[in-house]
Order: C-alpha cells, then sequence, then structure tokens
C-alpha cells in the first residue's frame, strides 16, 4: 500500500525559506509512470497546485509561484521536497504531497498534509 | 491559471442523486480528457475518486461517475449517503503542463 508522509516545521518566520520533505514508502519514487507533487490549501480556501518533480530531476512549477520553489528528489531516500523562499503569512497553509500519472498529472495518493503557519 | 469553477455547496436527501459541476476553459477541461475528482474528509488523507473524466479507481462505488461536456465536467453521486458528506474538488491538466484545481464543493447529506 502505498503511503506518503509529510515532515517538516510547523511554523516558518516571515522572509524566511520553507522545507518540507515527503517520504514515499510502499513504492519506488523512482517509478517511470509517476511524477510527485507538492499541494496547498491555505485555511478555509481551495486546493492551489505547487509543482512536481520526476525521479530524473525533471520539473514543473506553478507560474504564480515558479520564482520562490524549488523541489528537488533523493532516490536513495525515497523522498522528495519542496523549498519556499521569502515566505509571507499568504503561504499560511495545509501542505499536501501527492503521488500525479505521467502525462496528465492525476493526483492518484496523497499524504494527509501538514500546516505550515508563517509567523513571527 | 485561474482556479476552475465550482458551486460552494450542493445538498440531497438519503437516497437521491447530486450533481457538481466544474467549469474551466479550452486549455485545461476543455482540452484534453484528464479531469480528475477528488474527496477530502478533514483529518485525512483526501482520495481520488474519479480520473480522466470518467473514471472509477478500484475500490470506489459505482455510485460516483463523471463526466464532461465542452469546457465543464461533472460528478455525479446517485443514491446519496451520509458517508458522501465531505469536500470534493476537480482537478485538470492543463496546456501548459500544469494541474489547476476546482474551487471546491461541500456536500451536505440532509
Amino acid at each position: 500500500q502505498l503511503q506518503l508522509q509529510e515532515s517538516g516545521p510547523g511554523l516558518v518566520k516571515p522572509s524566511e525559506t520553507l522545507s518540507l520533505t515527503c517520504t514515499v514508502s510502499g513504492g519506488s519514487i523512482s517509478s517511470s509512470r509517476h511524477y510527485w507533487g507538492w499541494i496547498r490549501q491555505p485555511p478555509g480556501k481551495g486546493l492551489e497546485w505547487i509543482g512536481s518533480i520526476f525521479y530524473s530531476g525533471s520539473t514543473y512549477y506553478n507560474p504564480s509561484l515558479k520564482s520562490r520553489v524549488t523541489i528537488s528528489v533523493d532516490t536513495s531516500k525515497n523522498q522528495f521536497s519542496l523549498k519556499l523562499s521569502s515566505v509571507t503569512a499568504a503561504d499560511t497553509a495545509v501542505y499536501y504531497c501527492a503521488r500525479l500519472d505521467y502525462g496528465d498529472f492525476c493526483p492518484g495518493y496523497w499524504g494527509q498534509g501538514t500546516l505550515v503557519t508563517v509567523s513571527s | 491559471q485561474s482556479a476552475l469553477t465550482q458551486p460552494a455547496s450542493v445538498s440531497g436527501s438519503p437516497g437521491q442523486s447530486i450533481t457538481i459541476s466544474c467549469s474551466g476553459t479550452r486549455s485545461d477541461v476543455g482540452a484534453y480528457s484528464y479531469v480528475s475528482w477528488l474527496q477530502f474528509y478533514p483529518g485525512k488523507a483526501p482520495k481520488l475518486m474519479i480520473y480522466e473524466v470518467s473514471n472509477r479507481p478500484s475500490g470506489i462505488s459505482n455510485r460516483f461517475s463523471g463526466s464532461k461536456s465542452g469546457n465543464t465536467a461533472s460528478l455525479t453521486i446517485s443514491g446519496l449517503q451520509a458517508e458522501d458528506e465531505a469536500d470534493y474538488y476537480c482537478s485538470s491538466y492543463t496546456t501548459i503542463s500544469t494541474l489547476v484545481f476546482g474551487t471546491g464543493t461541500k456536500v451536505t447529506v440532509l
């Protein structure tokens, strides 16, 4: 059974960098059939796709966040990570990691999500 | 990219059928048959209910069905049950290789 688990600080100061890691178990991150992605949901608001990465390191980013986002992959640890720089209160959200189908980014499997609050 | 438009809420009585719409553009919903529907319960991992417009993953009840016409996709829940009360989001692949989500719909079982 595939499982994804987000981890990282729950509190980040404004202007600093948010860093999260997603650990994949029950399956290989080196799958040629899947991308791995980050999605967020601010409190009381809808979902926003942040970006996706293939095990080779190929990435796609949301144009509105591209200047601040870096997604990386560590196949040896079966993990992928998110870094979002220069955060503000608007970046406060539940952050989800997910497995996306190659070719259409269908988000088939999700982690439970982790709340990250941006506050001083 | 703009979010896909969904009704904020839809309600129905047990046993009834409800339909949730998901309106986009020629650059997302209308471009491909790559619309998915997700179910959100608080505190739980979101669950994929429909993929590629109308396909159900293994284990998903056949009470859930999807369709698309032009730039609008729809999710229908038939034989509504109390356990169907949740938030539902659509998503679509876009012509610029991004993923866009709907605004979300809260389903209430009366």
